[in-house]
């Protein structure tokens, strides 16, 4: 059983350029969450979304930030005109249910640098 | 709302000394408890939960206990070793936090031969 896959593992883009970022969940999950981790500070909530639906996006900003979670395919989160800020690790993680037991299972995540 | 606190790293430990991280929470609404562990370059995955009061979760020799009395969920373990160098999380998930689960800000562990 598969776990987590996100894609690239590792992106470099120019100032100004989009960035996209690709997270398929375990099998059988239907929830989404991306999360950013920047260096020396802790994982901060951005989206959490189930399929064809944003549920709750309070921690994502208001611009050049998106999200969507296709019935087919993996969920994408997008990035337009990034910015030195955007540098950071990105990680998506995957639960099977809302139930407030239920663990999260987390990619690898994808390195984000912006030149 | 919902917050976690941990206690700020890094801790340095020679091996086979014993570890405590300190967690505690705040939480509205009845909340489940975790630990999750970073290697470096990876992403987290679960240590531990407890999801009721007096629970003990453990795992790899890691212990932590749900103390509703003191809203606390520490981390122990009796003797750590080099493999065991880490960033370690402490999370909840309540109802009354939509559900989403809450982070600390993570305890780098590193830990000398």
């Amino acid at each position: 059983n598969a776990g987590v896959m996100q894609n690239p593992r590792h992106l470099v883009r120019r100032r100004g350029q989009e960035a996209r970022l690709r997270c398929s969940p375990m099998k059988g999950h239907s929830h989404v969450y991306w999360y950013r981790q920047l260096p020396e500070e802790g994982l901060k909530f951005m989206v959490y979304l189930q399929k064809e639906n944003i549920i709750d996006e309070s921690g994502m900003p208001k611009e050049r930030f998106s999200a969507e979670f296709p019935k087919e395919g993996p969920s994408i989160l997008r990035i337009q005109q990034v910015v030195r800020g955007d540098s950071a690790a990105y990680f998506c993680a995957s639960s099977p249910g809302l139930e407030i037991y239920n663990e999260q299972f987390f990619g690898p995540g994808t390195r984000l640098t912006v030149l | 709302g919902n917050s976690v606190t941990q206690m700020e790293g890094p801790v340095t430990l020679s091996e086979e000394a014993f570890l405590t991280i300190n967690c505690t929470y705040t939480a509205t609404g009845y909340p489940s408890l975790f630990w999750y562990v970073q290697y470096p370059g990876e992403g987290l995955q679960l240590l531990l939960k407890a999801t009721k009061a007096d629970d003990k979760g453990s795992n790899k020799g890691f212990e932590a206990t749900y103390r509703k009395e003191t809203t606390s969920f520490h981390l122990e373990k009796g003797s750590v070793q080099v493999s065991d160098s880490a960033v370690y999380f402490c999370a909840l998930s309540s109802s009354g936090g939509s559900y989403i689960p809450t982070f600390g800000r993570g305890t780098s562990l590193i830990v000398h031969p």
